[in-house]
């Protein structure tokens, strides 16, 4: 059964840190993984998609990278900003019929 | 539509009465799921549709929960006979299929059993 696992828990910085998310996971024989955002009392925006061939993906201020072989993946941001503070959620898809979800990191960043 | 639509948004019920929450996900989307995530607690499965095959029921938590997939379509989660531990936020999502090309969620629907 797969298990995944965000680190840390929470975290708070200031404006303008460049900062990794970490995420990992048992079961290596995943599809893909993907990274989401979760603002305060909404749904769930998805932010990069890795497919299990790749080692990284890219968006604007956003890195997402895998590593299969050790079960991990991070989210860098780059130049955080107010408005990147939410919960970074990273899902593992082993079957392409179900997401195992990490229990996401709580982003903080101080103006 | 452009996006998975979720309705109601917002949902406050009594304690032994019956809900439906209803999922329109992305036109052309042949899978579609939904997750429940209760306050404090992870994202937790709950069913998975796949075109015309049997439903994966497997996250089910008990038998007052069921859902149903209208045409290829819509879908629908009903809980019968609610319980204040159900009160939750029911996530949908949908995705093209087996293909790898990831989920698109819905904004849920908050559910109180009060």
């Amino acid at each position: 059964k797969q298990e995944v696992t965000q680190i840390p828990a929470a975290l708070s910085v200031p404006e303008g840190e460049n900062l990794v998310l970490n995420c990992s996971f048992t079961d290596s024989a995943i599809y893909n993984l993907q990274w989401f955002r979760q603002d305060p009392g909404k749904g769930l925006t998805s932010l990069l998609l890795i497919q299990s061939s790749q080692r990284e993906q890219t968006s604007g201020r956003l890195n997402a990278s895998l590593d299969k072989s050790s079960g991990r993946s991070t989210l860098y941001i780059a130049a955080s900003q107010p408005g990147d503070s939410a919960t970074y959620l990273c899902a593992a898809d082993n079957a392409g019929n179900m997401l195992t979800f990490g229990g996401g990191t709580r982003l903080m960043v101080k103006p | 539509g452009a996006g998975v639509s979720q309705s109601p948004s917002n949902k406050v019920t009594e304690k032994g009465k019956d809900v439906e929450l209803r999922c329109d996900p992305i036109s052309g989307h042949t899978a579609l799921y939904w997750y429940r995530q209760s306050l404090g607690q992870g994202l937790e499965f709950l069913i998975y549709f796949q075109g015309n095959s049997a439903p994966d029921k497997s996250g089910l938590p008990s038998d007052r929960f069921s859902a149903e997939r209208t045409g290829g379509s819509v879908s629908t989660l009903t809980i019968q006979r609610t319980q204040q531990e159900d009160s939750a936020v029911y996530l949908c999502a949908s995705s093209p299929g087996r293909d790898n090309y990831g989920y698109t969620f819905g904004s849920g629907t908050r559910l109180t059993v009060v």
